[in-house]
């Protein structure tokens, strides 16, 4: 079954400090991966993705995703959290061949603390 | 860049009456488009995926006569719900794909329903 794992629910991290969410996905294709962040109330912002290519992808705000094969993994990163990060983080999953349907993970909740 | 707009961002209905929400691509022409539905504090869920000139396709265990999908033209799908009841208020978020750009998809900003 295809499926995401964000293993995370709520993470708090001191600003300034670094960062990582993890994801792990079972998926029968290949892979196309997401990280989204959403703030309350608002739609999804998509920080990074990853098609093929360099298993390392940069993203915005700061971010960067590690795609490892053997792992079934796709964990996010920041060197340093500012307190702005503070939102929910998705990660997602899909492939060409399902024309753009995405399977999200559960979502984790990151605080930021000063 | 590109632009995926949702209209109302809110809305308040009574049980028992319809409501439709729009997805819009504002600068793309969308073939497919997605509506997915968010629990609060949990993660997205996809009910159909909306395909212009045909039937929408529904997930497993999606009532399609209750969440009623048309896509109508290249830029514009909506997603009605018919009779709607206090247990169908959620978070409604549509996505399009755009193919003119490898497929990438473009999330709306999403619409709040509440029914009282």
């Amino acid at each position: 079954a295809q499926s995401v794992t964000q293993p995370d629910i709520h993470i708090t991290v001191s600003e300034g400090a670094s960062l990582e969410l993890r994801c792990n996905y079972s998926y029968g294709a290949t892979p196309y991966l997401f990280w989204y962040v959403q703030s309350p109330g608002q739609g999804l912002q998509l920080l990074l993705k990853y098609f093929s290519g360099d298993t390392l992808v940069q993203g915005i705000k700061g971010f960067e995703a590690e795609f490892k094969r053997s792992q079934s993994s796709f964990n996010l990163r920041k060197p340093s959290v500012h307190w702005s990060d503070a939102a929910e983080y998705f990660c997602a999953v899909g492939s060409f061949n399902q024309g753009g349907k995405l399977i999200f993970g559960q979502g984790t909740e990151l605080s930021v603390k000063p | 860049g590109a632009v995926v707009s949702q209209h109302p961002s809110r809305v308040i209905c009574k049980s028992g009456t319809s409501v439709k929400i729009e997805c819009r691509s504002l600068d793309f022409q969308a073939t497919t488009m997605f509506w997915y539905r968010q629990f609060p504090k949990q993660s997205l869920m996809l009910m159909a995926t909306s395909n212009e000139g045909s039937k929408a396709t529904y997930e497993q265990g999606v009532e399609k006569d209750k969440f009623l999908i048309n896509h109508a033209s290249l830029t514009l799908s909506t997603l009605t719900v018919t009779s709607a009841h206090p247990e169908d208020s959620s978070f409604y978020i549509c996505s399009a794909r755009r193919e003119s750009s490898g497929n990438t998809i473009y999330f709306g900003e999403g619409s709040w329903l509440t029914v009282v």
